[in-house]
């Protein structure tokens, strides 16, 4: 069965103080890990997409890099604004394009 | 405007009561999902639709009901509502000739009584 596990479930962190995210998962033939980002009350919003091991995507703070059992989110320098839920999915090789969610990491960026 | 619109964002209604949440979306993607959201749980697939004439079962889809009534809406019934419907619904599209990322519109909160 396909599984998708973020951790840690929390994190907090000052401004300025980088970390990683972590998704590993199980698939039966990987066919795109997807990050979104979601804010309180509204729905998530499409990040990166990557296909293959050694892959990375950057954008503005965000890096995603992927290996053959796991996806990492590194955020460099962190502002407030960057608070949020992300989330971490993977489409597996069944010819349809569903998407296994994980439960998400709830970030929360200090001052 | 946004282009994946949810109505309404917010319902209250009552055990048995039908509620019917829609979805519109101005993307032009061919196909179109529902979701829901649950804490602790993670998004869900209730429905999915690729065209439409095609209408699919997720993972969660007893309770539930959909209408494709065009390319850009998805409409999602719940025939009797019960508490334990009471979650965070989501519509997402994606693009079949395109790459595979899902867009999702804002959702509708939802609570059965």
């Amino acid at each position: 069965e396909d599984q998708v596990t973020q951790s840690p479930e929390a994190l907090r962190l000052q401004e300025g103080e980088s970390s990683s995210l972590n998704c590993s998962y199980t698939v039966s033939g990987l066919r795109g890990l997807f990050w979104y980002r979601q804010d309180p009350g509204k729905g998530p919003e499409f990040l990166f997409t990557l296909y293959s091991a050694g892959e990375e995507k950057e954008k503005e703070r965000l890096k995603a890099t992927l290996t053959k059992k796991e996806s990492f989110l590194h955020i460099t320098a962190p502002k407030p604004e960057d608070s949020a839920t992300y989330l971490c999915a993977v489409r597996a090789n069944t010819g349809f394009q569903k998407l296994v969610f994980g439960t998400g990491t709830r970030l929360l960026v200090s001052p | 405007d946004a282009d994946v619109t949810q109505t309404p964002r917010n319902r209250i209604t009552k055990t048995g009561k039908r509620i019917m949440l829609e979805c519109s979306q101005t993307k032009g993607h061919d196909r179109m999902y529902w979701y829901r959201q649950d804490p602790g749980l993670g998004l869900r697939l209730i429905y999915y639709s690729f065209d439409v004439k095609d209408i699919n079962k997720g993972e969660i889809s007893d309770g539930y009901s959909v209408s494709r009534q065009a390319q850009a809406k998805f409409s999602l019934s719940l025939e009797s509502a019960i508490p334990n419907q009471t979650a965070l619904y989501f519509c997402a599209t994606s693009d079949s000739t395109s790459a595979p990322e899902q867009y999702f519109g804002p959702g509708t909160r939802l609570t059965v009584t």
